[in-house]
């Protein structure tokens, strides 16, 4: 069955420091690959998705993921992290464009000032 | 207003109760789906409808029920609550058909079974 891992339950970084989260998926061949943010006390929103057009991924509010098929991750970063930042990240992802999406356990973000 | 709706937000319950979670979206999309969220666990698929007269079990279906009533409205029914389904549930919808599978969810329902 498929799965995807994330790395970490929780990270801290500086304001303005790199923001690296990791997701790793394991499928036989490769995902469309997905990150959501959930903002407190909000649903979750599509930050960025990866549907093989492209490795290099860019999304809203700064974000970007690269897809690495030999290591089977899917990384999110963001070069300078903000307040806002600050939310619950989950990596998400389904074999085909008919199948479920699974979600990966989520990695909470806490911004230092 | 909200694409995805959910009522209740915020529910209070005891052990044996009935209770009914009900989403309604404005998005026109024919698929939608129940999941549950627990800290930890990120989030689990409870059912799924593809269209109105298509339901499927998720990976947690035990003590849960659904009802699509049209395309619009999406119910989930826990018919005698127990306390670990205590968690926060979320509805969410998205297109029908070869698609990239982005989801829209609602805000979400929280659930107290003591």
């Amino acid at each position: 069955a498929q799965s995807v891992t994330q790395l970490g339950s929780h990270v801290s970084v500086s304001e303005g420091a790199l923001v690296l989260l990791r997701c790793n998926y394991s499928s036989s061949v490769p995902p469309y690959l997905f990150w959501y943010v959930q903002y407190p006390n909000q649903g979750l929103q599509l930050l960025l998705k990866y549907t093989s057009a492209a490795t290099l991924v860019k999304g809203i509010n700064g974000f970007e993921a690269e897809f690495k098929k030999s290591e089977t991750s899917f990384h999110l970063t963001k070069p300078s992290a903000h307040m806002s930042d600050a939310a619950e990240y989950f990596c998400a992802a389904r074999k085909t464009s008919y199948d479920k999406v699974i979600f990966g356990p989520g990695t909470s973000l806490s911004v230092i000032p | 207003d909200a694409d995805v709706t959910q009522t209740p937000r915020n529910r209070i319950t005891k052990t044996g109760k009935r209770i009914m979670l009900e989403c309604s979206q404005t998005k026109g999309h024919d698929r939608m789906y129940w999941y549950r969220q627990d800290p930890g666990l990120g989030l689990r698929l409870i059912y799924y409808s593809f269209d109105v007269k298509d339901i499927n079990k998720g990976e947690i279906s035990d003590g849960y029920s659904v009802s699509r009533q049209a395309q619009a409205k999406f119910s989930l029914s826990l018919e005698s609550a127990i306390p670990n389904q205590t968690a926060l549930y979320f509805c969410a919808t998205s297109e029908q058909g070869p698609y990239t599978g982005e989801l829209f969810f609602g805000e979400g329902s929280r659930l107290t079974v003591l």
